[in-house]
């Protein structure tokens, strides 16, 4: 049963423009939010996070938006530069716990 | 800093022979230890955790076991690979709510 959801396996974005990555979860019981970069034959790297005593977390060009009630997150990346072209994971877990739940991933591709 | 070792980066091996993938973390004491495996397509699968030395927790039942013999060494192991087993495998290690991936492996077995 997948508990962490990513309906958009692709997404394309014009360079300097917004690029919105969906992440749903089905546990309410996951307080810990986390989003992935990861780019082919490499392990994924460690984006952004966010509690759920929060809504929303900025770090740079990258903001992350929690809506608990819709048991809804998203990853904003403002402007969207080439770079930023990879497969990008979402990822829950409980602050108690253990274990990572992650999400199938989206591949952003930013056009030049 | 923190760091994680794996090895080796490819594999290529036939079915039904054996395999072990190492990993250590150096920088941290007691980390949570972590295998996943992402399969062609797909997303990150958690094969197994640990805690502490000894305590494995298996996510997935298959024919992969895993073992920590020291604090901050993990061994991904089975003794005869199906070619179901392919794909590209990723240890992790987390100290405080945030998991940190090693280069993982890429194992093919023909």
């Amino acid at each position: 049963d997948q508990q962490v959801k990513q309906n958009s396996p692709s997404l394309s974005v014009q360079e300097g423009r917004i690029s919105i990555l969906n992440c749903d979860y089905t546990n309410s019981m996951f307080d810990y939010f986390l989003w992935y970069k990861k780019y082919p034959a490499e392990g994924p790297t460690f984006l952004i996070s966010i509690s759920s005593i929060k809504d929303k977390n900025e770090d740079g060009r990258f903001t992350v938006f929690l809506n608990k009630s819709a048991k809804h997150l998203s990853l904003h990346i403002v402007p969207s530069q080439p770079g930023d072209s990879a497969v990008y994971f979402c990822a829950a877990t409980r602050n108690t716990g253990n274990q990572f739940y992650f999400g199938t991933g989206t591949s952003l591709t930013v056009i030049p | 800093s923190q760091t994680i070792h794996q090895w080796p980066a490819t594999l290529v091996q036939p079915v039904g022979s054996p395999l072990s993938l190492e990993c250590t973390v150096e920088g941290t004491s007691n980390p949570n230890l972590y295998w996943y495996r992402q399969a062609a397509g797909r997303g990150l699968q958690l094969l197994f955790y640990s805690v502490g030395i000894g305590q494995i927790s298996s996510e997935v039942p298959q024919n992969l076991s895993a073992s920590r013999p020291q604090d901050r060494q993990f061994i991904l192991s089975s003794k005869k690979l199906l070619l179901s087993d392919s794909g590209f495998y990723l240890c992790a290690w987390s100290v405080r709510g945030t998991l940190h991936f090693g280069n993982g492996t890429r194992l093919t077995v023909t």
